[in-house]
Formats: C-alpha cells, structure tokens, sequence
C-alpha cells in the first residue's frame, strides 16, 4: 500500500521560506509524478505543482515565483519549497501521487505563517 | 485559468435519500473531471475520475456523469458516513482547479 507522509516546520515567519518534505513508502518514487496541494483553513482546496522523477515539474503560476519542488530518488523522498511568505500561505500542505488527478494523499501538514 | 464551480454549497438530506451535486467549468474540459470527498480534518480522497469512472473500491452507490462544462455527482442511498464534502477538480489542463466544495449535512 502506498503511504506518504509530510515533514517539516509547523511555524514560519513572514517572508521566510517555507520547506516541507513527502516521505513516500511501499512504491517507487521513480514512477508517477508527485504533487503538492494546499488547503487554507477552512477553505478549498489549492493546487501547487507537480514533479517527476526526471526532475521536470509543472508549477502554478500564481505561485510560480516563489516556489521550487525537487525529488531524491534515492531517499524516495520529493520536497516543497516556498520563498517569501504571508499569512496568506497558511494552510494544510498535502503531498499525493499522481499529477492531473491524485489517488493517494499524505495526511496532511499544517504550516502557519506569523511572527 | 479554468474557473469550477459546484452547486449547491451545502445541502441538507437524511439517510437514504438520493442528492446530486454539480459542478460547472468555465469552458469546455470534455471528461477530464475528477470527484473527491473529504471527512473532517482528513485528506481528500478520489471518487471519481474521468467524469464517470469509479475508483477502486468505491461504493457503487456513488456515480458521476457530464461533459463538456456540466457535470454532476449522485449519491443513490445517503449513508451515514457520506455526509461529508465533496469536490469537483478539472484534469484538462494545469492549473489544475477544484471547485468549491458541496457539504452534505445531515436534515
């Protein structure tokens, strides 16, 4: 079964970046892509972007600027990294398989941005 | 950006009743339409994909159809443990986008 699990800081401070880690475990990280969703708290629900294992990734360009997601396949392990936030990138940070629609999601990390 | 908007935002229903939600895109996405529910504090989960296929191991009480920019979500038999969210997300081009979400509260 696959299982993905996301780590990393529960607090961060306005205009700092923001880093997270999906931990994935019984599947290869070297075959499907692998996403990044958002949630604001009591909100929708917010694609970020995609990757694979080539490295090549798909961004959303509302956060395009800011944001970079790489992949360690030998630590089948893929990471988000988001520069320069605000409040308004408070939310549950979800990874999942797949990129034009996920089956498999992680639990879900909530990250916060204040002072 | 394609623009998803379901309706309604939350209705009420009992157990056993038959409700469908909808969802509207912004321009045409053929089938590339994807269901998901969400139970509180939980991650989504994929309901269905393609408009109208079911994903493993999802009850058969759940059913999707559409194309185009219409598309709906029928639950056949309200369970217990449907009343929940649920989103609409279109696959046929990125960014991605989900729609608002539809709560199904208990009457």
């Amino acid at each position: 079964q696959v299982q993905l699990q996301e780590s990393g800081p529960g607090l961060v401070k306005p205009s700092e970046t923001l880093s997270l880690t999906c931990t994935v475990s019984g599947h290869s990280i070297s075959v499907y892509y692998w996403s990044w969703i958002r949630q604001p708290p009591g909100k929708g629900l917010e694609w970020i972007g995609y990757i694979y294992q080539t490295g090549s990734t798909n961004y959303n360009p509302s956060l395009r600027s800011r944001l970079s997601i790489s992949i360690d396949t030998s630590k089948n392990q893929f990471s988000l990294r988001l520069n320069s936030v605000t409040a308004a990138d408070t939310a549950v940070y979800y990874c999942a398989r797949g990129s034009l629609r996920h089956d498999f999601w992680g639990q879900g990390t909530l990250v916060s941005v204040s002072s | 950006d394609i623009q998803m908007t379901q309706s309604p935002s939350s209705l009420s229903a009992s157990v056993g009743d038959r409700v469908t939600i909808t969802c509207r895109a912004s321009q045409s996405i053929s089938t590339f339409l994807n269901w998901y529910q969400q139970k509180p504090g939980k991650a989504p989960t994929l309901l269905i994909h393609g408009a109208t296929t079911l994903q493993s191991e999802v009850p058969s009480r759940f059913s999707g159809s559409g194309s185009g920019t219409h598309f709906s979500l029928t639950i056949s038999f309200l369970q217990p443990e449907d009343f929940v969210t649920y989103y609409c997300q279109q696959s046929y081009t990125t960014p991605l986008t989900f729609g608002g979400g539809t709560t199904v509260e208990i009457k």
